[in-house]
């Protein structure tokens, strides 16, 4: 399937920093880019995607951008909480798996008071 | 509610034992989906599913079989030849097209 790579694995912040996330695809034809938020022992929750018509995206303190040429696409996430804290995944589809996402390998992100 | 049941939360099995994981959803999605998670590993496809009676492959489908025979249904069997079991399992669903995937809160096997 499509190549997925995501960067940092692990990324501790102080409470009220911002936090980056980035991840790269390998397939061209990918036009959705979503981003998953997953609590321990529970499934992944969406909290933001792009589309590939569209450069940045918005949500009060999380953002994305999406780089089509570079093909990489980044997560912001502004004025960090301790409840932020959590596993992030980034994922790309592409046609020949019926829309199924392949994700990256996932971040853990850690914010402390 | 609408949403994404998966059954059992917690499974354990002697090793050699077919297991059947069940995944019901009553979103009326089209598709569903089956993930494999590991520490470290991200999510990996097993199986997905567009249509009733109709069914591919994903990444890493050894050792495992589904059925589509429901819409709302879409029940993962793990079988003997699957050389690693243990895992946390994710079903989802979705409308088809690309878009939300819809997650279930998984289940996780231990083989003995």
């Amino acid at each position: 399937g499509e190549n997925v790579e995501q960067h940092p694995s692990t990324l501790s912040v102080q409470e009220g920093d911002s936090a980056v996330i980035k991840c790269t695809y390998s397939d061209s034809a990918s036009n959705y880019f979503p981003w998953y938020k997953q609590e321990l022992g529970k499934g992944p929750q969406l909290i933001i995607d792009i589309r590939s018509n569209v450069g940045e995206k918005k949500d009060q303190r999380i953002a994305v951008t999406l780089n089509k040429t570079a093909k990489h696409f980044s997560l912001h996430i502004t004025e960090t909480q301790p409840e932020d804290s959590a596993v992030y995944f980034c994922a790309a589809s592409f046609g020949n798996s019926g829309y199924a996402l392949n994700f990256g390998k996932g971040t853990s992100l850690l914010v402390t008071p | 509610d609408g949403g994404i049941t998966q059954s059992p939360k917690y499974l354990f099995r002697k090793e050699g034992q077919n297991v059947t994981l069940s995944c019901e959803q009553n979103l009326n999605h089209d598709a569903m989906y089956w993930y494999r998670q590991d520490p470290g590993q991200g999510l990996r496809l097993i199986y997905y599913s567009q249509i009733v009676n109709d069914f591919q492959k994903g990444d890493i489908a050894e050792g495992y079989s589904v059925s589509r025979e429901k819409k709302e249904s879409f029940p993962l069997t793990v079988t003997s030849a699957q050389k690693n079991p243990t895992a946390f399992y994710l079903c989802a669903s979705s409308m088809v097209g690309p878009g939300e995937l819809f997650f279930g809160e998984g289940s996780r096997l231990t083989v003995l």
